[in-house]
Order: C-alpha cells, then structure tokens, then sequence
C-alpha cells in the first residue's frame, strides 16, 4: 500500500518568503506527526495530529510556524517570513492509533533550503 | 529529562560481524522504544520495536535488549552486511505524549 506521501521533495526559497510543505498520510491513519531533521539539531518533533486537532504543538520552534490538518487526512506545514536556520529536511508520519498503533511511519521529507 | 542518549555515534564493522548501538533514558514513563533505520535522501524506517514489559525482542538479524532498571536499551544487528550500511536512531515515547525523542544517531559501515 501507499506509505507517506510529501510534496515537494525539494524546495529552495528566498530568505523572507512564506513556504508551505504537505503530507499525505497513510490511509486510516488517524495521528500525524510533524518532525525536523537538521545536522546541529538531529530529529526534533514540531507537532502531533490527532484527527484534526493538534493536542501537542510544543515543538513549534516559533510563531512563524503553523500547521494544519483538513479532513483528518491532509496536513500542511507553513513557514512564515523563513529564515536561514530554517534550512532542514521536514519530515512527516502518520500512525494508526489505540492498540498497537504506537508505530510512526514516515515520509521520504521535504529539504528545505532558505537561501 | 526528554533526552535519548545514543552511542556511539559511528561504527565500522566487518561483514558478518555484529553491530551494537546503545541507548539510556532518564524519563521512567516512556513506554516504547523504536528503532529507525535511514538512508540518505529518505526518511526513517521502522526497524524493531519493544515495550517495558520485556527484556529482548527479535526479528530475523535485529534483535533490542532492554534493562529497565538501569534505563537503557540496545540495537544488535547480527551478521552485518554492507547493504545495513545507515544511520539508525533510537527512540522513546510515552503514552501521553506520542511524539518521539529521537537519539543523535549512529552511522553505520559495515565493510565487505
């Protein structure tokens, strides 16, 4: 079956510019995670989806950072006003919760690169 | 108190042999500890997971040895082959929270 989907792979953009990243989710998959991976910060959680609610947005590094997620299915990650330590690769997973629904699956990410 | 302690942080071993990757914790209500496998270019691969309650899990050549007194967990990978080459990263999480604290990540080369 389909795994994580995100577009775009790759995305340069201009320091100031507004990005936004997207993530499919695995089907039925009802929790979705939002992760960034960068060399001096290794993995780091953003926000947790369940549904379409986002119970934990403790790791949102800024208010330049949101999220949002339509239909319980389809999340989007928007940076506003990038800047350059912003650079990183953003990764998603979904999982399917209660039972033994613990497992994230992730997506392949979106590298950002803030010029 | 969030933090996963991943050593070490490179490992060359030979074709074969086996590769050890170890973890420590110090948050007692984390409740499940993954462990990922990546490549460049991609995203993290569920490899194995385990829970508390036991003290090994195995699947084929990747097996966790879990101490739950001393807060630490390890990744074996039996009979190395060059196509393990990655990075592998522990994790944790707890019910409560769901979101992973991910380790610092340990490349590893397995040499033919």
């Amino acid at each position: 079956g389909a795994g994580v989907s995100q577009s775009p792979s790759n995305k340069v953009t201009e320091k100031g510019k507004d990005v936004e990243l997207r993530c499919d989710p695995i089907s039925g998959h009802t929790a979705l995670y939002w992760y960034r991976q960068s060399l001096g910060q290794g993995l780091e959680f953003l926000i947790y989806f369940q549904g379409n609610s986002a119970p934990d947005k403790s790791g949102l590094p800024s208010d330049r950072f949101s999220a949002e997620r339509t239909g319980g299915s389809v999340s989007t990650l928007t940076i506003q006003r990038t800047q350059q330590e912003d650079s990183a690769v953003y990764l998603c997973a979904s999982s399917l919760e209660g039972g033994g629904g613990r497992a994230q699956h992730f997506g392949d990410g979106t590298r950002l690169s803030i010029l | 108190q969030q933090q996963v302690k991943q050593s070490p942080q490179s490992l060359i071993v030979q074709k074969g042999g086996i590769s050890i990757i170890n973890c420590a914790y110090e948050n007692t209500a984390f409740d499940y500890f993954p462990w990922y496998q990546q490549f460049p270019g991609k995203g993290p691969a569920l490899l194995i997971a385990i829970r508390p309650d036991v003290s090994e899990k195995k699947e084929g050549r990747f097996t966790i040895s879990f101490n739950k007194s001393a807060k630490q967990f390890s990744l074996h990978i039996m009979d190395s082959q060059p196509g393990d080459s990655a990075t592998y990263f522990c994790a944790a999480t707890d019910t409560g929270r769901r979101a992973l604290t991910f380790g610092s990540g340990t490349r590893l080369q397995v040499q033919p």
